[in-house]
């Protein structure tokens, strides 16, 4: 299959931990990376590969993985980290196709 | 510091053809990676257009494929977007990125800031 699922909507308190996760069959064979996007921004990488953050990345942002679940853990969450969140893998199915979670709404009350 | 931006029409007629250019600039695109086109209809979220390799190589949305066509220019450091026969579906900001694509990791790790095009007569 080519889909990755996520959660339309997740919300989480100041400072508190929250898991934003992404469901798929190509995910037992791939890691995700994972997107952030605010309103009229482009996206931007916060975390790659097995757990990787690029720089500039707060490192309060962690990814795993566990079978056909990919999770993004943001610990102690801050206002600024409001945003859409998207998962992206590779397909497992050899066509070379790229996919994308339809996206996580963080809101942080 | 790697930057990309993307240029080309932001109104295109049904059933013509969209073009889009993305300059590279603070990398020289023959040094490697891929370079991909994804795009965002508004208010949904994102899908990959496809990704091609300084040597030219592509891989393709099966989607878009019979539309698409992605390819590099490596003396001006740029590659382009061809999506033919577009409708209004193919309404979108449509961003450029560079795409690590390896054995331990597959990601877009630098964006364009994205440009947006209108498919209407």
């Amino acid at each position: 299959s080519s889909e990755l699922t996520q959660d339309p909507a997740v919300s989480v308190a100041l400072g508190q931990t929250v898991r934003i996760t992404c469901q798929g069959d190509s995910l037992r064979s791939y890691y995700a990376s994972w997107y952030q996007q605010k309103p009229g921004q482009a996206p931007v990488l916060v975390i790659y590969g097995k757990n990787n953050r690029p720089s500039g990345i707060p490192d309060r942002f962690s990814g795993s993985s566990s079978g056909n679940t990919a999770s993004l853990t943001i610990t102690g969450a801050q206002a600024e980290d409001e945003a859409d969140y998207y998962c992206n893998s590779r397909d497992s199915s050899g066509n070379h196709l790229r996919v994308f979670g339809g996206g996580t709404k963080l809101t942080v009350l | 510091q790697v930057q990309l931006q993307e240029s080309g029409p932001g109104l295109v007629k049904p059933s013509e053809t969209l073009s889009l250019t993305c300059a590279v600039s603070g990398y020289s695109i023959s040094s490697g990676y891929y370079w991909g086109w994804i795009r965002q209809p508004p208010g949904k979220g994102l899908e990959w257009i496809g990704s091609i390799y300084h040597s030219g190589s592509t891989y393709y949305n099966p989607s878009l494929k019979s539309r698409v066509t992605i390819s590099v220019d490596t003396s001006k450091n740029q590659f382009s977007l061809k999506l033919s026969s577009v409708t209004a579906a193919d309404t979108a900001v449509y961003y450029c990125a560079r795409h690590i694509s390896s054995s331990w990791a597959d990601a877009f790790d630098i964006w364009g800031q994205g440009t947006m095009v209108t498919v209407s007569s």
